[in-house]
Formats: structure tokens, C-alpha cells, sequence
């Protein structure tokens, strides 16, 4: 059954530090997502990303966030400048379409910025 | 806004018992549910959704779910759990609108422990 990567599993960073979380979504979908779960609270949406451009973002994807997607498979999430708050697992999501469309998730990234 | 409330944030039950776990939503149109499973390590699983039509829906791993609209709920049950159920549960609802894309939005999640 096709799945969705994440790499790595686990990043640490130093505060500051540029990150790059990657994803590979499934290879016939059309819309990608990023959420993130900061330890102990709930799954949040950061980003929906359309047609090669973002269709709509949180308040938590400021400028510090992008996103990507460089080729025909991969899609990434770069933090710029990682804050000691931005510690999350991380996910990515895809699914082939709007509405009645289920979004598959990856394992997740798990960042931790020392 | 839309929001969805998991009352419940740890239960424990017997292997072997019957679970029901608790998810109330606010929205204002015909929600697009869904329950998803976190297991330790894992990602999110999707064990069931529920669009339209019937409002007992069924899932895998011998889960199913009842949308209730009176009661703006959507309980996810199994009559006999196993001890391979421990996970985190999350419900969540899809936020839709015309031309734009479907954010999930979660619950805070319901933490599931089987005692032997």
C-alpha cells in the first residue's frame, strides 16, 4: 500500500540553526499538508500546499517557515531560523483531492532544537 | 470556529472490555469526521470517516463510530478491546470551503491504556 516518507525521524538542531524536514508524498495526490504536535497538546495544521503554491497557512507559519516541493516527488518544510518553541513532531500529509478526500499521513519528524 | 472536543484525556479499561471514546464537534455545516489512531512512534492511522449516508460507520481493526447531529457527536466504539488497541485516539473534522483546501482540525486526543 503506497505511503507517505518522512526523513529523518529525529532531528536536533541548535537554536538558530536552519532545518529542512522532508516528505515524499503519494505519488498520485494532489494536495500536501504539514501539521505539527508540540508534546502533550494537539495536531495542528500549519500549511496546505496546491498547484505549486500555498492555498492556505496558520498563524503559526510565519515567515520562519516555507515550504517546497523541488521536484515531482519530494515536499519540504524548512524552519529558518529554528526557535527552542518550534520542538515538535512534525508531520506531512497527503491526499489526492478536495472534499470527500482522506489525507494519508507519514511517521512523522520528531525535531528537537537545543 | 470549528473545534472539536475530546472530553476524555486518559482512560484505562480491561482487555476484553468494550470502549467508547467521546469526540463533540462544533461546526456549522455537515461535517466531514474522522477518527485517526497514534500509536507509540507511529504516525496517524485513519480508522474511520464519516462523510454521509449511514451514520454507524465501520473501520478497521473492529472500530466503528455513530454520528449523532442532535448531539453534535461522533463516538468511536469497540465492544472488546486488545491490548495491541493502547494508542492515542484523535478525532477530527475536516474544515471545508468552496475552492479551498481541507485542513483537519483535531481533537486534544483521548490516551488509551489496556490493562491485562
Amino acid at each position: 500500500e503506497p505511503e507517505v516518507t518522512q526523513t529523518p525521524s529525529h532531528q536536533v538542531t541548535q537554536m538558530g540553526q536552519e532545518v529542512i524536514l522532508r516528505c515524499v508524498p503519494i505519488s498520485n495526490h494532489l494536495y500536501f499538508y504539514w501539521y505539527r504536535q508540540i508534546l502533550g497538546q494537539k495536531v495542528e495544521f500549519l500549511v496546505s500546499f496546491y498547484n505549486n503554491e500555498i492555498s492556505e497557512k496558520s498563524e503559526i507559519f510565519d515567515d520562519q517557515f516555507s515550504v517546497e516541493r523541488p521536484d515531482g516527488s519530494n515536499f519540504t518544510l524548512k524552519i529558518r531560523s529554528t526557535k527552542l518553541e518550534d520542538s515538535a513532531m512534525y508531520f506531512c500529509a497527503s491526499s489526492p483531492g478536495e472534499g470527500k478526500n482522506i489525507q494519508y499521513f507519514g511517521a512523522g519528524t520528531r525535531l528537537s532544537v537545543l | 470556529a470549528q473545534s472539536v472536543t475530546q472530553p476524555d484525556i486518559h482512560i484505562t479499561v480491561s482487555e476484553g472490555a468494550s470502549l467508547e471514546l467521546r469526540c463533540n464537534y462544533s461546526y456549522g455545516a455537515t461535517p466531514y469526521l474522522f477518527w485517526y489512531v497514534q500509536s507509540p512512534g507511529q504516525g496517524l492511522q485513519l480508522l474511520l470517516k464519516y462523510f454521509s449516508g449511514d451514520t454507524l460507520v465501520q473501520g478497521i481493526k473492529g472500530f466503528e463510530a455513530e454520528f449523532k447531529r442532535s448531539q453534535s457527536s461522533f463516538n468511536l466504539r469497540k465492544p472488546s478491546v486488545h491490548w495491541s488497541d493502547a494508542a492515542e485516539y484523535f478525532c477530527a473534522v475536516v474544515k471545508v470551503y468552496g475552492g479551498a483546501t481541507n485542513k483537519l482540525i483535531f481533537g486534544t486526543g483521548t490516551l488509551l491504556a489496556v490493562q491485562p
